[in-house]
């Protein structure tokens, strides 16, 4: 089966910290997604990878940068944590190929700034 | 990117079978159809995938016409574990958007 592990299940940060969010997944999958999730939101695409060292902005990259140095590692990074980005967030794994929609999630990453 | 719309809410009762569609006017060539399931505080799980016609598994079945502008997922005799948010998506997996999902609450 396919693992994608998120580091910490539960986080408590202060404002202005920075927050490292570690996702590595076991499949060789050449793309890598983190979401976030809030209530009425739904899941909405902060950055994903398709390969090593590359990135795409997705529809909310502000106050988030992330990371791929290898392949099964993908970090989404908060430069200085504010309050408003108190939320669950995912990470997924999906291959390269004509089935790309077949996304592997985690458990989830529940982080509250305070 | 394809658009999805699907219904934010639907009731059922333990047994009954539930149809879900969703509407995906701009669906392109290259783009699959695939649905997830999540339950609270828990990532979507993969239910299943389909191009064109019919596809079916152990869990569900899912119909998608031969324009394949919209699709159904249908969920046979549903348990009161099968409520959760059901999402449709559609796309080739570079840039994968979900929608808002469907909410089904299985009723006993």
């Amino acid at each position: 089966d396919v693992k994608v592990t998120q580091s910490s299940r539960y986080l408590v940060k202060r404002t202005g910290e920075k927050v490292f969010l570690e996702c590595v997944q076991d499949m060789d999958h050449e793309n890598m997604f983190w979401y976030r999730q809030d209530p009425g939101l739904g899941l909405r695409l902060i950055y994903f990878s398709y390969d090593v060292k590359m990135k795409e902005k997705g529809d909310i990259p502000e106050g988030y940068s992330v990371s791929r140095e290898k392949k099964e590692r993908f970090s989404l990074i908060l430069e200085s944590a504010s309050t408003n980005q108190t939320s669950m967030y995912l990470c997924a794994s999906s291959p390269r190929d004509r089935s790309g929609n077949t996304i592997y999630f985690g458990e989830g990453s529940w982080l509250t700034v305070v | 990117l394809a658009k999805t719309t699907q219904p934010i809410s639907m009731d059922s009762y333990e047994g009954q079978e539930v149809n879900i569609t969703c509407s995906h006017n701009n669906i392109a060539t290259n783009d699959y159809i695939t649905w997830y399931q999540q339950f609270p505080s828990q990532g979507p799980r993969f239910i299943i995938q389909g191009y064109k016609t019919k596809v079916t598994n152990e869990v569900a079945s899912l119909f998608i016409p031969a324009d394949r502008k919209s699709s159904t997922l249908s969920l046979p005799r549903v348990s009161l574990s099968d409520t959760a948010v059901y999402y449709c998506l559609v796309g080739d997996g570079f840039k994968t958007i979900f929608g808002a999902g469907t909410r089904l609450f299985v009723k006993a």
